[in-house]
C-alpha cells in the first residue's frame, strides 16, 4: 500500500511534442503528490506539486492532473524541449503519517530528441 | 548558495572496508534524509533525522548507521561493505519533517563496492 507506481521507465518524444508520464498508488491517506527532476550527475529537483483537492495545477509547460477517484496522477510536459531530457520521478506523501516520508516512484527517463 | 553538500562524490571500496558519507546543508533545516538510488528501483529511504539529536530507520536501514552530528551535518556510515551497496546515495534536507517545503537534495555520491 506504501508503493507508488511509475510508467513508462523510459520515454522518448520530439521536440515540440507533448511527454506524458503516469503514477499511481494504493494508500488513500496520500495527500501530497510532487514532481522531481534530475539531471545526470545531480540529485532530484522539485519540479511541480499537487495536493488532493484539485484536479490540475499547471506551471509554465508542466501540467500535473489528479484523478483522486482512479488514485492516479500524470505529469504533462508540453512543447517539449531537448532541455526536458532527464529523469523524472513522481512521490507521494502521508503528512498524517508517523514520519511523513515521501515514497518515490521509480523513475522515468525521458529523452527529447532535436 | 551551497544548500546540501555531499562528499566524497566518488569512492570505490572492498568488500569489508568501513566508510562514511558525510552530507552538510546551510539553509538551517530541521530534518535530514540519506537515500539510496538504484536502476529502476528510485530513491529509498535509508534513514531520516527529523531533528538534531534523532534519528531513525526508513526504508532500507540494514547495513548502514547514522549521526547527526549537529544542525547541520548528517552522515552515513557502511561498517562492512558489501557489493549489494553498490549505489549512488542522496543525502537530503528539509525546513521541518512535517512541512509542506520541498526537500533539497545534493549531487550524490557514486559508490561502488568490489
Amino acid at each position: 500500500q506504501q508503493q507508488v507506481k511509475q510508467s513508462p521507465q523510459s520515454l522518448i518524444v520530439q521536440k515540440g511534442g507533448i511527454s506524458i508520464i503516469n503514477c499511481a498508488y494504493e494508500n488513500t491517506a496520500f495527500d501530497y503528490f510532487p514532481w522531481y527532476q534530475q539531471f545526470p550527475g545531480k540529485g532530484p529537483a522539485l519540479l511541480i506539486a499537487i495536493r488532493p483537492d484539485v484536479s490540475e495545477k499547471k506551471e509554465g509547460r508542466f501540467t500535473i492532473s489528479f484523478n483522486k477517484s482512479a488514485k492516479q496522477f500524470s505529469l504533462h510536459i508540453m512543447d517539449s524541449q531537448p532541455g526536458d531530457s532527464a529523469t523524472y520521478f513522481c512521490a507521494a506523501r502521508n503528512y498524517g503519517g508517523a514520519t511523513n516520508k515521501l515514497i518515490f516512484g521509480t523513475g522515468t527517463l525521458l529523452a527529447v530528441q532535436p | 548558495n551551497a544548500g546540501v553538500t555531499q562528499t566524497p562524490k566518488f569512492q570505490v571500496l572492498k568488500t569489508g572496508q568501513s566508510m562514511t558519507l558525510q552530507c552538510a546543508q546551510d539553509m538551517n533545516h530541521n530534518s535530514m534524509y540519506w537515500y539510496r538510488q538504484d536502476p529502476g528501483m528510485g530513491l529509498r529511504l535509508i534513514y531520516y533525522s527529523a531533528s538534531e539529536g534523532t534519528t531513525d530507520k526508513g526504508e532500507v536501514p540494514n547495513g548502514y548507521n547514522v549521526s547527526r552530528l549537529n544542525k547541520r551535518e548528517f552522515s552515513l556510515r557502511l561498517e562492512s561493505a558489501a557489493p549489494s551497496q553498490t549505489s549512488v546515495y542522496f543525502c537530503a534536507s528539509r525546513k521541518e519533517i512535517y512541512s509542506n517545503q520541498p526537500q533539497h537534495f545534493g549531487d550524490g555520491t557514486r559508490l561502488s563496492i568490489l
